[in-house]
């Protein structure tokens, strides 16, 4: 089966410019993760869909990101305008049924340096 | 709240050294616990995962982990390490109920020396 495509691998931008990322996951997950990977730490939890819905979005910074997933399949998160600390590799993961009794399936990530 | 603490963040061993990496969480009901490792320039992918039943719990490529309630850990092991094990590796926890988020720990950075 193919796995989650992510979109775009790599993107610079300087700051106060806006950049969106794509994530198509793999065919019948019922959940899509965004996560943000900062250099040297883990895997931060920026927001879960089951289906098209959102699930938890707490840890989003909604004055600048934003994330949707139409149709309950592929997803696009946006960052505007971005900041330097914003720099990252952005990681979609889906899962099957809502992570329950399930794992996580994660694309190659786009990275983002913003000048 | 609820946090994942990996205590070493690189490791440097010799081919066929034991390995055992540090994951402790805090959470005070049931989770279910996994290891994902990412190899250089490749995505995270999964390790191995506990659910219930036998705590010690193995994985690919001949890795295991066992899972101790009272001490809220779950510690990666492998017996005799191979130069292709140089990655990342990821604890994750996953409340068993609620919104089924995933908390990942910083990584530990393992190299392993031909």
């Amino acid at each position: 089966e193919a796995g989650v495509a992510q979109s775009p691998r790599y993107k610079i931008i300087e700051k106060r410019q806006s950049v969106a990322f794509w994530c198509n996951p793999i065919s019948g997950h019922a959940t899509l993760y965004w996560y943000q990977q900062i250099l040297g730490q883990g895997p931060k939890l920026l927001i879960q869909f089951q289906n098209n819905g959102v699930v938890d979005d707490s840890q989003l910074p909604k004055d600048r990101f934003s994330a949707e997933r139409l149709k309950g399949v592929d997803s696009t998160l946006k960052i505007q305008p971005a900041k330097l600390e914003d720099s990252a590799v952005y990681l979609c993961a889906s899962s099957r049924r809502g992570g329950l009794a399930g794992e996580l399936f994660f694309g190659e990530g786009s990275r983002l340096t913003v000048l | 709240a609820q946090s994942v603490s990996q205590h070493n963040h690189h490791v440097i061993l010799s081919e066929a050294a034991s390995l055992e990496l540090g994951c402790n969480y805090s959470y005070g009901g049931t989770v279910n616990l996994f290891w994902y490792v990412q190899y250089p320039g490749q995505h995270l992918q999964l390790l191995l995962k506990y659910f219930s039943g036998d705590p010690l719990v193995k994985g690919i490529k001949g890795f295991e982990a066992e899972f101790i309630k009272s001490k809220f850990s779950f510690n990666l092991r492998k017996p005799s390490v191979q130069w292709s094990d140089t990655a990342e590796y990821f604890c994750a926890v996953n409340p068993s109920s609620g919104t089924y988020k995933y908390i990942f720990g910083t990584g530990t950075r393992l190299k392993v020396l031909a």
